[in-house]
């Protein structure tokens, strides 16, 4: 099974600033095979990044992701209030898929 | 749009069973793998199973596997998860989930699962 983990666990940011979220795998993660999700409270997530760094439909472009292998990177460059929120990872290398613990921003 | 429904959740005491139901819509539901994934309250996201299209392969998390059994019904749209043996810890939001390759761009409201005496 790929560990996923993610720092820091809580980020506090101000408005326009950037925010950088990491994820580490336990191992590497073939093919770039990495998602990121935003979940905002008593919603579902709601998917922001599939292959490490395509951001999906209708996501805004101050979302961005990077990384390859085992070390993969969420920036949002310039925050705004609604993206307060739980940031998870994930990988869909091989089965069982896993999350990481998730990032809490807080603005 | 791509609708996913979830529905069968509430209380039951450990040991006991339950059978969650995903309707699904807007999409040609019979071409797709479909997921389970669940969030305990306070918790991160776990993924549950997964079974494809036709139904001929499914996948379980470590933590359900041997209590848990996905299915589906082409005929009917519906994706099907039996919880047997049920314990405290599988107390979560249930969410019927689906996507392109095994990421997730389409996720249901999520029913509540509570295991308690």
């Amino acid at each position: 099974e790929i560990v996923m983990t993610q720092s820091p666990a809580t980020l506090s940011v101000s408005p326009g600033e950037r925010a950088t979220l990491s994820c580490r795998a336990s191992q590497s993660v073939s093919s770039n095979y990495l998602a990121w999700y935003q979940q905002k409270p008593g919603q579902a997530p709601r998917l922001l990044i599939y292959g490490a760094s395509t951001r999906a439909t209708g996501i805004p472009a101050r979302f961005s992701g990077s990384g390859s292998g085992t070390e993969f990177t969420l920036t949002i460059s310039s925050l705004q209030s609604e993206d307060s929120a739980v940031y998870y990872c994930q990988h869909y290398t091989d089965w069982p898929l896993t999350f990481g613990g998730g990032t809490k921003v807080e603005i | 749009q791509v609708q996913l429904v979830e529905s069968g959740g509430g209380v039951v005491q450990p040991g006991r069973s339950l059978r969650l139901s995903c309707a699904a819509s807007g999409f040609t539901f019979s071409s797709n793998a479909v997921h389970w994934v669940r969030q305990a309250p306070g918790k991160g996201l776990e993924w549950v199973a997964v079974i494809s299209y036709d139904g001929r392969n499914k996948f379980y998390g470590d933590s359900v596997k041997g209590r848990f059994t996905i299915s589906r019904d082409n005929s009917k749209n519906t994706l099907y998860l039996q919880m047997n043996s049920l314990t405290p810890e599988d107390t979560a939001v249930y969410y019927c989930v689906v996507g392109a390759a095994n990421y997730f761009d389409n996720w249901g409201q999520g029913t509540l699962v509570t295991v308690s005496s």
